[in-house]
């Protein structure tokens, strides 16, 4: 069973950044990518970007382009998403999920609790 | 980038009826790419169905998807009380990776 695992709540400064880890236990973590979804409050899903572990190579949504950091650590299956320059609209509920599209399936099965991130002064 | 549009934005109804939801996505999706996911209040999103209309991992046989090229569906054939709840609709693509309608609410009626 695949269970991912991300790291606390956190409260950052407008231009501040926020790194937030996902860590993956079960199934074969350089098998499969790693998306990250956020929600705004009473909004709905939007794709951030990816992680392929086993190759090192990351995709990002236009909209997030230069802004955000997905990257993976294969040795403690840890996935991490990093946003800078952050501003009060980034207020969201941060998820990280698995991402079967490297083999060929796209849709996300298994996904994280969830990291709250709040922006404000 | 393929635009999805989920109708009703809001869908009341009874538990034991019927419940039918909509995708219309703005260029044709391969069914292949098509997924269906519940969202309730504080909780993670749960795959329902993938490839248009293969259900996940246990997840109930009430639950049925179909559809092809820019209309696809989500039938809840008849509504228990823990079916309420918002529905996302998402397609992969090849601009932006992933993307989400945005989401059918299923309330109580």
């Amino acid at each position: 069973q695949v269970q991912l695992v991300q790291s606390g709540a956190e409260v950052k400064k407008p231009g501040s950044s926020v790194k937030v880890s996902c860590k993956a236990s079960g199934g074969t973590f350089s098998s499969y990518a790693i998306s990250w979804v956020r929600q705004a409050p009473g909004q709905g899903l939007e794709w951030m970007g990816r992680i392929i572990p086993i190759l090192g190579i990351a995709n990002y949504a236009q909209k997030f382009q230069g802004r955000v950091t997905i990257t993976a650590d294969k040795s403690t299956s840890t996935a991490y998403m990093e946003l800078s320059s952050l501003r009060s609209e980034d207020t969201a509920v941060y998820y990280c999920a698995r991402d079967l599209g490297v083999a060929g399936q796209y849709y996300f099965d298994y996904w994280g609790q969830g990291t709250l991130v709040t922006v404000s002064s | 980038e393929i635009v999805l549009t989920q109708s009703p934005g809001t869908l009341s109804l009874s538990p034991g009826e019927r419940a039918t939801l909509s995708c219309r996505a703005s260029q044709s999706v391969s069914s292949s790419y098509l997924a269906w996911y519940q969202q309730k209040p504080g909780q993670a999103p749960r795959l329902l169905i993938y490839g248009a209309s293969s259900r996940a991992t246990g997840i109930p046989d009430r639950f049925s998807g179909s559809g092809s090229g820019t209309d696809f569906t989500l039938t809840i054939s008849r509504l228990e009380p823990e079916d309420f709840a918002v529905y996302y609709c998402q397609q992969y693509g090849s601009s932006t990776l992933y993307t989400f309608g945005q989401g059918t609410k299923l309330e109580i009626k």
